[in-house]
């Protein structure tokens, strides 16, 4: 495997349901993203994690839960989703979190399709 | 609030016709500026990075260039294997998350 993959590729779930979406990056970085990629409106960032530890939280909705067991795995746990949150979830990865004004490029999994029903 | 522009929303060319693609963006402390290629239900693909103003990368039939207020994506003789969905993003000093336009999506005619 290379790059950042993503599983699974397609996720239909009730509103009652618990899912998880699991994410991976064989680039040795130190940095995960999560994103929202919804019809019609740009990619919006979700959470940021350094060597497991979360540096960012852009006001999600506690049904969705991230876990970052190292620097190479990441997890997007789902509960009591709403129709609303359907969208292409995507994970990425950065050689590391911007420090002292320098930006890292991140590269992007294929995503998740998920369908709330 | 940072913002980030990209127009057209939609690019129609033939094969082998030349144009620009632009990302006006109003932020504070501009540390990065990227652009990514995006492929209907795929991950965006990165392609540049830019950092400053006057900078310029090069990549096949892509020319991305920056000044103080917008970059531009320039494209030579496309093909048809070009047409995709062009985003541009940027990050700002203290934030992680890039701010991401809504994109141009680019269709190249044979």
């Amino acid at each position: 495997e290379t790059g950042v993959t993503q599983t699974p590729r397609h996720l239909v779930m009730g509103m009652t349901n618990k899912k998880s979406l699991k994410c991976e990056q064989h680039l040795g970085h130190n940095a995960m993203y999560w994103y929202k990629q919804s019809a019609k409106k740009p990619l919006e960032l979700m959470f940021v994690y350094s060597l497991e530890e979360r540096v960012e939280n852009n006001s999600v909705p506690s049904r969705f839960s991230p876990e970052c067991p190292n620097s190479s795995h990441l997890f997007l746990h789902l509960h009591t989703l709403q129709p609303e949150d359907s969208a292409l979830y995507l994970c990425a990865s950065s050689q590391d979190v911007q420090r002292d004004g320098r930006a890292y490029e991140q590269y992007f999994g294929p995503g998740t399709r998920l369908t709330v029903t | 609030e940072d913002q980030v522009t990209q127009s057209p929303e939609a690019l129609r060319l033939q094969e082998g016709e030349s144009s620009s693609l632009n990302c006006s963006y109003t932020v504070s402390g501009l540390r990065g500026l990227f652009w990514y290629r995006q492929d209907p239900g795929k991950g965006p693909e990165f392609l540049f990075t830019l950092y400053s103003a006057g900078e310029e990368k090069e990549k096949e039939r892509l020319k991305a260039t920056l000044t103080k207020k917008e970059s531009f994506l320039h494209i030579t003789a496309p093909k048809p294997e070009d047409s995709a969905t062009y985003l541009c993003a940027v990050q700002v000093g203290g934030a992680q998350k890039l701010v991401f336009g809504q994109g141009t999506r680019l269709t190249i005619n044979p």
